[in-house]
């Protein structure tokens, strides 16, 4: 069973303005990290921001921040002031209690910012 | 700044092939990884490692073995390729619970099998 969904399979939005994406997932654990990851058109995929689960406050990096709903196992990104170079495809992740195991991804979003 | 490398960035190859992906890792990072990106899976792993000489299975290993010479090094063998195949590889490195588990990519590796 897939235990990260991305149900957005792509956004399109103005540049300067905000996109909201969604993630849910599933676990066991009552301990675990949330990541968001961003590749580019070049294919390079780059870590962006985390959210581990005993901590009540959102993330926040930059112009990129969490909105973190444990409840729900729901972590979503939120971009603020959005630019052209924002456009790429947006990963959720989530590692579990065996960090050996690396990461499980969802299928990811399709960002495009149009000018 | 994390650095993973891998080689080679393109390869083609025809059914039947014999393919080494390689990876080498800068970070002095114990966990090391190697995932497959296909449209409509996402990046699904097939190989793990925690260490030089420690190999374990991920979630789509059949067709695909796997060796960690020492800690920097990591490769992908595909002995017998088939179209299947085809898709980007990406190596990743990890500190573990160290740094939380977070990965580092490599730049991808782009493998076609005719």
């Amino acid at each position: 069973a897939q235990k990260v969904t991305q149900t957005q399979t792509s956004i399109s939005v103005m540049e300067k303005t905000t996109v909201t994406m969604d993630c849910v997932y599933e676990t066991q654990d009552s301990s675990y990290f949330l990541f968001w990851y961003k590749q580019t058109a070049s294919g390079e995929i780059v870590f962006l921001i985390r959210q581990d689960s005993y901590k009540k406050e959102n993330a926040t990096v930059g112009h990129y921040s969490l909105n973190f709903q444990k409840p729900k196992s729901s972590i979503g990104l939120i971009i603020t002031a959005t630019q052209i170079e924002d456009s790429a495809v947006y990963f959720c992740a989530m590692r579990e209690n065996n960090y050996a195991q690396g990461l499980t991804f969802g299928l990811g979003t399709r960002v495009s910012v149009f000018p | 700044e994390a650095a993973v490398t891998q080689s080679p960035r393109n390869k083609v190859t025809v059914t039947g092939g014999n393919v080494t992906l390689s990876c080498r890792q800068t970070n002095s990072h114990n966990y090391m990884y190697w995932y497959r990106q296909d449209t409509g899976h996402g990046l699904r792993l097939i190989h793990y490692s925690y260490g030089a000489g420690n190999l374990q299975i991920g979630d789509v290993p059949d067709g695909y073995k796997a060796t960690r010479t020492t800690q920097e090094d990591f490769f992908l063998l595909l002995e017998l390729a088939s179209p299947s195949q085809t898709s980007l590889y990406f190596c990743a490195s990890s500190a573990g619970q160290k740094n939380t588990g977070q990965l580092y990519f490599g730049e991808g590796s782009k493998l076609t099998v005719l």
